[in-house]
């Protein structure tokens, strides 16, 4: 397809459990952020991939939390010993290398941990 | 530090009336600025974005913002709105990261708009 594309769309898991949030960019794309996106916090940052460059992981609320993209183009959010303080929209978006068009933003993942 | 501000949580408006939505920024340099929108159950969609230049901006459905640096603002207005513009709008800030390129975005907390018909 022509956007960004974000699985599953929907995932419910039981506290303790580890998820996978995967991720595929716009082809072409070379930038990758994962955001995420909860009542009480708003839109956050988590981490950004630019080519071939260490990620930018100062957004990562703890070390349960890891990003890896293979092959610069899709990501994978990992999230270990899920609690409920997890549960929101994952949001994915990419941008072009200078990034000069914005970013393009997935449908999300929602998350609840149960 | 980079923020955000958008004033007003919840704007309610007639259909075919005029909006403008608020949006003040934190920055020490020259911001990059975008408007996000929202609606249930949706990623964010693009509106409109200011780099450098003309100060208003035009984007899409209509969407139009101005940027004033003098008030560290970038409102997003449109002259007459549409039922379907009932959604959750973001104001959003960008510094560029490492290598010449936009980093992270900064968003405001969001503003609600519901259109009564």
């Amino acid at each position: 397809g022509a956007g960004v594309s974000q699985s599953p769309s929907n995932k419910v898991t039981e506290k303790g459990k580890d998820v996978e949030l995967r991720c595929d960019p716009i082809s072409g794309h070379t930038a990758l952020y994962w955001y995420r996106q909860s009542l009480g916090q708003g839109l956050e940052f988590l981490i950004y991939f630019q080519g071939n460059s260490a990620p930018d992981k100062s957004g990562l609320p703890s070390d349960r939390f890891s990003a890896e993209r293979t092959g610069g183009s899709v990501s994978t959010l990992t999230i270990q010993r899920t609690q409920q303080e997890d549960s929101a929209v994952y949001l994915c978006a990419s941008s072009s290398e200078r990034g000069m068009m914005g970013q393009y933003f997935g449908p999300g993942t929602r998350l609840t941990v149960t | 530090a980079q923020s955000v501000t958008q004033p007003d949580i919840h704007i309610t408006v007639s259909e075919g009336a005029s909006l403008e939505l608020r949006c003040n920024y934190s920055y020490g340099a020259t911001p990059y600025l975008f408007w996000y929108v929202q609606s249930p159950g949706q990623g964010l969609q693009l509106l409109l974005k200011y780099f450098s230049g003309d100060t208003l901006v035009q984007g899409i459905k209509g969407f139009e913002a101005e940027f004033k640096r003098s008030q560290s603002s970038f409102n997003l207005r449109k002259p007459s709105v549409h039922w379907s513009d009932a959604a959750e709008y973001f104001c959003a800030v960008a510094r560029f990261g490492g290598g010449s390129t936009l980093g992270r975005l900064y968003f405001g907390r969001g503003t609600q708009l519901t259109v009564w018909p």
